[in-house]
Order: C-alpha cells, then structure tokens, then sequence
C-alpha cells in the first residue's frame, strides 16, 4: 500500500492556460474524490467517481473544470483557462466500497497538488 | 445538508498540557465523523473516526473523540500534547449513504510550545 499520489505536487501557471493534475488511488479503492482547500479553509467537494463512472459534481465543478478516471484507475483533473482564483491545492482522496453499509466511508488523501496562477 | 462548525481558529498550548478541539455539527440524518490532521504542505491523514458503537473512540496518536448525539459535538482531546501535535486539524461529516463526500469545518490550528 503505497497511499494515494499526486503529481504534480506545484504548479505556477499563467492566467489562462490549461493544466491538468494527475491522482493516483491507493490500488485496490474504487472511489476516487477531488476535493479543492483555499487558504485557511477545509477542503470542499467536487467530484467523486466510483469506477470509471464520474456519479457526482459539487457546483463548485464550472464548466473549465473537467475529471476523467479512465479504466477506474487514475484520474486526471483538468482547468482550462484559469483564473487567479483558481489558485489553490486540490486534493484527490480513495476508499474502498465494500458490502457493509459502514464501509467505503473513510477516505485516504494525497499530498496535493498546489496550483498557483499568475 | 450538513455542515460542521469547529468552534476554535487557533488554539495555543504549553507542551505536555491537555488539549480539547470542538467540534459541532448540523444533519437532520444520521452521519459519520472524523478528525483529521493537516501539517504544513501535506494532504491529511486520517486520526480516527466515528461510525456506531462507542461513543469514545481512539485514534492515532494519542488523540480521542467523544461523540455526543444530542449535543451534536464530536470534541477531539488529548491528554498530553506535543511539539509534533503542531499542525491543522479538521472535523468532517458525511451523511450515512456510501460514496457521499465529506464536508469539513474551517479548521482549527493547533500551537504547541515549549
């Protein structure tokens, strides 16, 4: 059990540009979350895939914003055009589903991705 | 919908003193609740965890959380703290429904001196 990672782990861009950040789950979990904390703030939802299937999108989510998680393994998290308050760190998280009704509902995070833009 | 409210921003202690971080929530169901803790530049790990069952429950760390039902709280303590205790901590809620997200309170910022 290697944890979940992210990479990359900073990125300054400028104002208007893509980026796309990359989540790797802990191996065996089939839910994958993103989640975005400003500072001094606790991170806030914005997208949660169960397998390959993206099930839920906070409004936080604008269309600049775009989540993939091909084959239900890693995801991808992509902005385009992005805007200075876009900056902030994003945050993948995975658990595991299980049968039990009490399972699946703890979620290991990543070290994050710090995005600053310019 | 839920919400959490951590009552305290900043929270200084002396090392080896007792420490209590509150934590309040709002939900017309059932729900989970967690601590976790955030150090600088780092992502959170988990602390502990309250599904069913006892309402006192232990984590990592040293650290215990009380739940209490009708005070809607969910205090984190621990008895004596450390210089590594220094670092954010954050109560999150989730609904009893699997693959529902967390929703976190602001953070409270733990200060541990010597």
């Amino acid at each position: 059990d290697t944890g979940v990672s992210q990479d990359p782990r900073h990125k300054i861009t400028k104002r208007g540009q893509n980026v796309t950040f990359r989540c790797d789950p802990i191996s065996e979990h089939n839910r994958l979350y993103w989640y975005r904390q400003t500072l001094g703030q606790g991170p806030e939802f914005l997208t949660y895939f169960q397998n390959e299937a993206q099930l839920e999108k906070s409004r936080l989510l604008s269309d600049r914003f775009s989540a993939e998680r091909p084959k239900g393994s890693f995801s991808t998290l992509e902005i385009q055009r992005t805007e200075q308050g876009d900056s902030a760190m994003y945050l993948c998280a995975s658990s595991l589903a299980g049968t039990s009704g009490r399972e699946g509902h703890e979620q290991y995070f990543g070290p994050g991705t710090r995005l600053t833009v310019t | 919908a839920q919400s959490v409210t951590q009552l305290d921003s900043q929270v200084p202690v002396f090392e080896e003193a007792p420490v209590e971080l509150r934590c309040n929530y709002s939900s017309s169901v059932s729900v989970y609740l967690f601590w976790y803790v955030q150090y600088p530049n780092q992502g959170l790990q988990l602390l502990l965890k309250y599904l069913s069952g006892s309402t006192l429950v232990k984590g990592i760390n040293g650290f215990e959380a009380e739940f209490n039902k009708s005070q809607t709280s969910f205090h984190l303590r621990k008895p004596s703290v450390h210089i590594s205790d220094t670092a954010e901590y954050f109560c999150a809620v989730t609904i009893n429904q699997a693959g529902t997200a967390l929703i976190f309170g602001k953070g409270t910022t733990l200060s541990v001196s010597s």
